[in-house]
């Protein structure tokens, strides 16, 4: 009965390949979020999409692409993995469009480690 | 944009003792102040939030205060039990209102 459930746990990978994470909800909320969360704990929003349409891209490199077959599916592909992409990746999801007055609710992330 | 400032970065505290964490921010159109507390190996869960027409929400040993004039907020924990110790998270919408900004976060450690 996992709310928010994303695969891998773990990722470790090489520089330089393509990789993907996948985010699913069952709380049938409207919008998804791809979280990243440095060493230091930081946590920083990359994208949000509200019923399968991107509403938030925060300046990510364009070798993150998320993509959303359905509004209960957010996956997040990167090509050309870098040493700095290095993180702890989350997925949220939360009801209506957006942050106002809405929790968010979280998966238990993605550690991903590039070699 | 919103710019959150959360401090302490740590806090130490006795078993029964109170803990308190303080967040700023800077867009005043903000409305709706989550936190969230983060276990080892687990994604953030919301534990209580506050909306902008209230001062104060309680719940159990946790509450939440708000200073719209001053733009601060703070969370209170009292009784601190072990299983109290993690990483906690404050956030604030701005006033686009489509994403949260989150504080960089307070490692608390109660010592039993």
């Amino acid at each position: 009965d996992t709310a928010v459930s994303q695969t891998p746990k773990y990722l470790v990978t090489q520089m330089g390949n393509d990789k993907s994470i996948k985010c699913e909800q069952n709380l049938g909320h409207d919008t998804m979020y791809w979280y990243k969360q440095d060493s230091k704990k930081f946590l920083k929003i990359m994208f949000s999409y509200n019923n399968k349409e991107l509403i938030i891209n925060e300046t990510v490199p364009n070798r993150f692409s998320p993509k959303s077959p359905d509004k209960a599916h957010l996956n997040l592909h990167i090509n050309s993995l870098e040493l700095g992409d290095s993180a702890v990746y989350f997925c949220a999801s939360s009801q209506g469009q957006g942050a106002l007055n809405q929790p968010q609710h979280f998966g238990d992330g993605t550690r991903l480690s590039i070699l | 944009g919103e710019n959150v400032e959360q401090h302490p970065s740590t806090l130490s505290v006795q078993e029964g003792d109170s803990a308190v964490i303080k967040c700023t921010y800077s867009d005043s159109a903000s409305n709706y102040f989550p936190w969230y507390k983060q276990e080892l190996g687990k994604g953030p869960q919301l534990i209580i939030d506050i909306r902008s027409n209230v001062g104060e929400k309680k719940d159990q040993r946790i509450a939440v205060t708000l200073n719209k004039t001053a733009k601060h907020f703070s969370l209170h924990i009292t009784e601190t039990q072990p299983e109290d110790s993690a990483v906690y998270f404050c956030a604030a919408p701005g006033a686009a209102g489509n994403k949260l900004t989150f504080g960089g976060g307070t490692r608390v450690l109660v010592k039993p």
